[in-house]
């Protein structure tokens, strides 16, 4: 089973500030890897996939990069929406897996 | 308007069973894979189980593996979860979503999601 970890658990931040989030794959996951975005009381919401695509409609501060074992998703200005919880998703192989996620609040 | 309803949910004993759906309307559910995810309270995302639009192979979890089934009836647009031998460990919100593609293994859209509580 290919383990995602994310770091940091917790990132405390101000409207405004860049955020930098990252997960680590316990194997190469080539670029099968996605970003969700989930806020309190609501399904997750998908966000990047394979990488660095951007799905339709999600802002361009939103970006992903990464490749193999490293991945990061930047929010380049943040919004007083963005602050939730961001899973990063392998489709690499079978079992498909979630890393155990990063919180991103308010400072 | 792509729309996920699951339904099914509920408090059950240990050893029982239930049966989850997932109501679909707004897009081709028959050329869609269709997956379960849940998330147990207060804890981060778990795939559970997939139904492949592709020759409709199915794939789980292994904590799942041996006591849920996946099923799509293309006729009514409705996924299913049909869950048995539950355990204290499967309490959890279960949510039905749907592929980004034809089997992308990305979950695109996504229900509300049903509460399943596994207690005596």
């Amino acid at each position: 089973e290919i383990v995602l970890t994310q770091s940091p658990a917790t990132l405390s931040l101000s409207p405004g500030d860049r955020a930098s989030l990252s997960c680590r794959a316990s194997q190469s996951v080539d670029t099968y890897l996605a970003w969700y975005q989930q806020r309190p009381g609501q399904a997750p919401r998908l966000l990047i996939y394979s990488s660095s695509e951007r799905v339709p409609g999600i802002p361009p501060r939103f970006s992903g990069s990464g490749f193999g074992t490293d991945f990061t998703l930047t929010i380049s200005s943040l919004e007083p929406e963005d602050f939730a919880v961001y899973y990063c998703q392998q489709r690499r192989d079978w079992p498909l897996t979630f890393g155990g996620g990063s919180r991103v609040e308010t400072k | 308007e792509v729309q996920l309803v699951e339904s099914g949910g509920g408090l059950v004993q240990p050893g029982g069973s239930l049966r989850l759906s997932c109501a679909t309307s707004g897009f081709r559910f028959d050329i869609y894979t269709m997956h379960w995810v849940r998330q147990a309270p207060g804890k981060g995302l778990e795939w559970v189980s997939t139904f492949s639009s592709a020759g409709g192979s199915t794939y789980y979890a292994d904590s799942v593996k041996g006591r849920f089934i996946i099923s799509r009836d293309t006729s009514k647009n409705s996924l299913f979860l049909e869950m048995s031998s539950l355990r204290a460990e499967d309490t959890a919100l279960y949510y039905c979503a749907r592929d980004l593609s034809g089997g992308d293994n990305y979950f695109d859209s996504w229900g509300q999601g049903t509460l399943v509580t596994v207690s005596s």
